[in-house]
């Protein structure tokens, strides 16, 4: 497809167990982004992947939370041992080049809920 | 670290009436780009703003950016129903992400 792909769209898991959210930005973006957005909520920044330079990761909220981009291009976000906190929408976005030169294209996003 | 600051966060207004979103942010930043939000949907890009007295306008809205102010305002003419939604401002930082306001709740009223 021609947008951001991200799945699953919607994960319901029991406190503790761990998840694995998928990404797959534009073909040919270099540029990889997640957010966080809990309900009414704007949107919290997470990591950001730029080509094969190392990865911003200053926005996990602990140490639960880690990230992958495989060959440049589908990332994984992992959530381990998962919260009741944790539940929130998870979004991808992706642009061609870092947002100095153009808007990032957001996912439909997974909407996690922790029980 | 950059702070992003949007008013209102909250807007209910009548059909045809006129209104300004501001979002202000708090360190240097020379683009910034508008995005919607429908309830239960992602982001959609509106406006990509990439200089300092940039003006992009796409049918009822109207985005303008001053940097020297570190100010963007969002200007909603003659609303319509179909304008309702959260509208979030992003400037861009040299850390290489875009930091979010938390987005102002439009509603329009028939």
């Amino acid at each position: 497809g021609a947008g951001v792909s991200q799945s699953p769209s919607n994960k319901v898991t029991e406190k503790g167990k761990d998840v694995e959210l998928r990404c797959d930005p534009i073909s040919g973006h270099t540029a990889l982004y997640w957010y966080r957005q809990s309900l009414g909520q704007g949107l919290e920044f997470l990591i950001y992947f730029q080509g094969n330079s190392a990865p911003d990761k200053s926005g996990l909220p602990s140490d639960r939370f880690s990230a992958e981009r495989t060959g440049g291009s589908v990332s994984t976000l992992t959530i381990q041992r998962t919260q009741q906190e944790d539940s929130a929408v998870y979004l991808c976005a992706s642009s061609l080049k870092g947002p100095s030169d153009q808007e990032a294209f957001f996912g439909q996003g997974t909407r996690l809920t922790v029980v | 670290e950059l702070k992003v600051e949007q008013n209102p966060l909250f807007l209910s207004m009548q059909e045809g009436k006129n209104y300004t979103i501001y979002c202000n942010y708090s360190t240097t930043s020379d683009r910034l780009y508008w995005y919607r939000q429908d309830p239960g949907k992602s982001l959609e890009s509106l406006f990509v703003l990439l200089s300092n007295g940039a003006v992009k306008q796409e049918g009822r809205l109207m985005a303008s950016l001053d940097t020297k102010a570190r100010l963007s305002t969002l200007h909603i003419t003659a609303a319509v129903h179909d304008l309702s939604a959260t509208y979030f401002c992003a400037p861009f930082t040299y850390g290489n992400k875009l930091v979010f306001g938390a987005g102002t709740i439009l509603r329009v009223k028939s």
